[in-house]
């Protein structure tokens, strides 16, 4: 089946420093990859919409300079933690769908990233 | 291997039809077991589980976790079409786990 991976799946660092998590599609490609973060009710917010080739859509109240995404290829997206700080420290999940795939086809997701600023 | 299984990968009902969407789990550490419901881009967050045989309702979705059989189960009373989407079941443990999801597609 189709496999996401994400790397690291988890990382410490220490305040105001960046931090690059990959998000790589295996066995499929994807024009479209998807950013979340886990806060602690356990809900999913939508972070950024990674589209390759082109700018990533943020959604409202996400910092762009901030979280820098950049989708280099069909099978890569990255996710760039900049100056991170405490508060950034959470759990970042990928997504993906197969560009063959039908647009209500079912995503496939990464294992996450646990990020801990120190 | 870490894993989360979800049965069936697709399902038709009628309106007003019961389902029960499965989901089964090996998850090293597993701390809990999450349903989700896929819509657009972001997951709705349906329930979570940390408990055994401590059902959790919400409306006509209801959901139960069995620890010792590592499965879970997600039950939809008198099906509406807007129940019509992709139900993903996600365990934690030292990473995030989720399964393929199940389709249900609700006809009028």
């Amino acid at each position: 089946g189709a496999v996401v991976s994400q790397h690291p799946s988890w990382v410490i660092c220490k305040s105001g420093t960046s931090v690059k998590i990959e998000c790589r599609s295996l066995d499929f490609q994807a024009t479209t990859m998807f950013w979340y973060r886990q806060f602690p009710k356990q809900s999913l917010m939508l972070m950024a919409t990674s589209n390759e080739g082109s700018k990533a859509t943020y959604e409202q109240g996400v910092e762009k300079d901030k979280f820098l995404i950049n989708h280099a290829s069909l099978t890569l997206s990255t996710l760039t933690v900049t100056s991170a700080h405490p508060e950034d420290s959470s759990f970042y999940i990928c997504s993906a769908r197969d560009r063959t795939a039908a647009y209500n086809s079912p995503l496939h997701f990464g294992n996450g990233t646990r990020l801990t600023v120190t | 291997e870490d894993k989360v299984v979800q049965s069936p990968l697709s399902l038709v009902v009628h309106e007003g039809d019961t389902v029960t969407l499965n989901c089964s789990y090996e998850v090293t550490n597993f701390r809990s077991l999450l349903w989700y419901k896929q819509e657009k881009k972001a997951p709705t967050f349906l329930f979570m589980l940390t408990s055994s045989g401590i059902e959790k309702k919400s409306g006509r979705l209801s959901s139960i976790l069995d620890k010792k059989e590592l499965f879970s189960i997600l039950n939809i009373t008198a099906t509406q079409t807007g129940d019509s989407a992709v139900y993903l079941c996600g365990s934690t443990g030292n990473q995030f786990y989720f399964g393929t999801g199940t389709s249900l597609t609700v006809i009028p």
